[in-house]
């Protein structure tokens, strides 16, 4: 069964202007951690963001912020003020049962038009 | 310094050969994790190490073999693959199993 479902396959925004990616997910478990990774181009996977299921607030790293709703099982990534460099492919990820297993959503391909 | 390293960039090999990718970090962690991604696919999780013992293996055929030296280094030994592995392999580590990952550049593949 699908855990991690990321629903756009590509999406267009332009420079300076927010954007946001959607991810939701599916499990029964309460303990669980969702990601957000970056992949330019050249292939190397990028740590963006970090939620603890158990987190009250949403996570923020400089641009990025992290819609949590757990209630509709949801993990959306904002970009804020996108970048030309913010062109990559973007995926949302799940930790659960008992920390061992980790999965990707299949991924956002983002192009930032100037 | 949140680097890790892969050896080599690129690597083409024959199905009857045996080669090896290696995979190197010195943040102290101590999960690392071995992926398989093909073109436009999410990566695949094949192996966890975890305290330098193997935790997960996710029904990979045999011709995969990995090792963990140590807490920092970790190998992938390849035997007998065959044109359909070949693919993007991605090492990657955490503080421990369960945090963030931090993913080296990958090595890519090619069986001839």
């Amino acid at each position: 069964a699908q855990k991690i479902t990321q629903t756009q396959p590509g999406m267009f925004v332009q420079e300076k202007e927010a954007v946001t990616l959607d991810c939701t997910y599916d499990t029964s478990d309460q303990s669980y951690g969702l990601f957000w990774y970056k992949q330019p181009s050249s292939g190397e996977m990028i740590f963006l963001i970090y939620q603890g299921s158990y987190d009250e607030q949403n996570a923020t790293e400089g641009r990025y912020s992290l819609n949590f709703q757990k209630a509709r099982k949801s993990a959306n990534l904002v970009i804020s003020a996108s970048q030309l460099g913010d062109s990559a492919m973007y995926f949302c990820a799940m930790r659960y049962y008992n920390f061992n297993k980790f999965y990707f959503g299949s991924g956002t391909k983002l192009n930032v038009k100037p | 310094d949140t680097e890790v390293t892969q050896t080599p960039k690129h690597l083409v090999m024959g199905m009857t050969n045996k080669k090896s990718l290696k995979c190197e970090q010195h943040m102290g962690h101590r999960a690392m994790y071995w992926y398989k991604q093909k073109a436009k696919k999410p990566p695949e999780l094949m192996f966890v190490y975890s305290y330098e013992k193997l935790s997960i293996n996710e029904s990979v055929p045999s011709r995969f073999s990995p090792e963990c030296p140590n807490s920092s280094l970790l190998n992938l030994h390849l035997h007998a693959l065959q044109p359909e592995d070949s693919a993007l392999y991605l090492c990657a580590s955490s503080q421990v199993v369960g945090y963030e990952q931090y993913f080296g550049p990958g090595t890519r593949l090619t069986v001839t």
